[in-house]
């Protein structure tokens, strides 16, 4: 079935720094969601994003929509030690809905 | 707030006995998905229910059920637990209309119940 790869696997950061990941697939997208999941928790919605080209915030968070509908990106500005977590982006088409395999991010104080 | 509540949040079962996991609902979706969660993996869909529908994947064990009995509530039956069925059990919710450019809308999901199998 479809894949989203997600990039990087995996995050260590200084507290403070700002991050980056993103999310590609083969396929084009209606729409782009990411998520973060807390240990022993289920995952949470971040922003959704409905638009090629779009640019949405959420406090320190900023994703956007890539004008190819093939991608998506989300950055974290000034990291903190409570964005530690696991973050997935998912992308729907249709009636299909696919999730990213995941960038596990740990903020070191 | 409406929610997507799961309980319980942690659950041990010994081996082969079966296991139920609940999820209620309060968004008022039409659609209640499930998902199995392995520690550093993405969620895998085992099924879901768009109103009474059931559509099962096509990987997924017959060892696990589901029902649905209102648009409220959905469990997940494990039949005979073996070790490998250890995971974290995750329920979503969504909204779904058909002939839209997008039918399915955006997943919402409960805080999960981890199964321990012994």
């Amino acid at each position: 079935g479809q894949q989203l790869n997600q990039s990087p696997q995996s995050m260590f950061i200084q507290e403070g720094e700002d991050v980056s990941m993103n999310c590609t697939s083969s396929s084009i997208f209606n729409t782009w969601l990411w998520y973060k999941q807390d240990p022993g928790e289920g995952p949470v919605l971040l922003i959704a994003l409905y638009k090629a080209g779009e640019l949405t915030s959420n406090g320190r968070l900023t994703a956007q929509f890539g004008t190819t509908r093939k991608d998506s990106f989300l950055n974290i500005s000034a990291s903190i030690p409570s964005d530690v977590g696991i973050y997935f982006c998912a992308g729907l088409g249709g009636n299909q809905f696919y999730f990213g395999t995941g960038t596990s991010l740990t903020v070191i104080p | 707030d409406a929610m997507v509540i799961q309980n319980p949040r942690y659950q041990v079962t010994q081996f082969g006995k079966p296991v139920t996991l609940s999820c209620s609902q309060t968004l008022n979706h039409n659609v209640m998905y499930w998902y199995q969660q392995k520690s550093s993996q993405a969620p895998k869909l085992l099924f879901h229910y768009y109103d009474k529908d059931f559509n099962n994947e096509a990987d997924t064990p017959d060892n696990f059920q589901s029902r649905r009995p209102n648009t409220s509530f959905c469990f997940l039956d494990i039949r005979s637990p073996g070790l490998g069925d250890a995971a974290m059990y995750l329920c979503a919710t969504s909204r779904y209309t058909s002939g839209r450019a997008n039918s399915q809308e955006t997943q919402y999901f409960g805080p999960g119940t981890r199964l321990l199998v012994l």
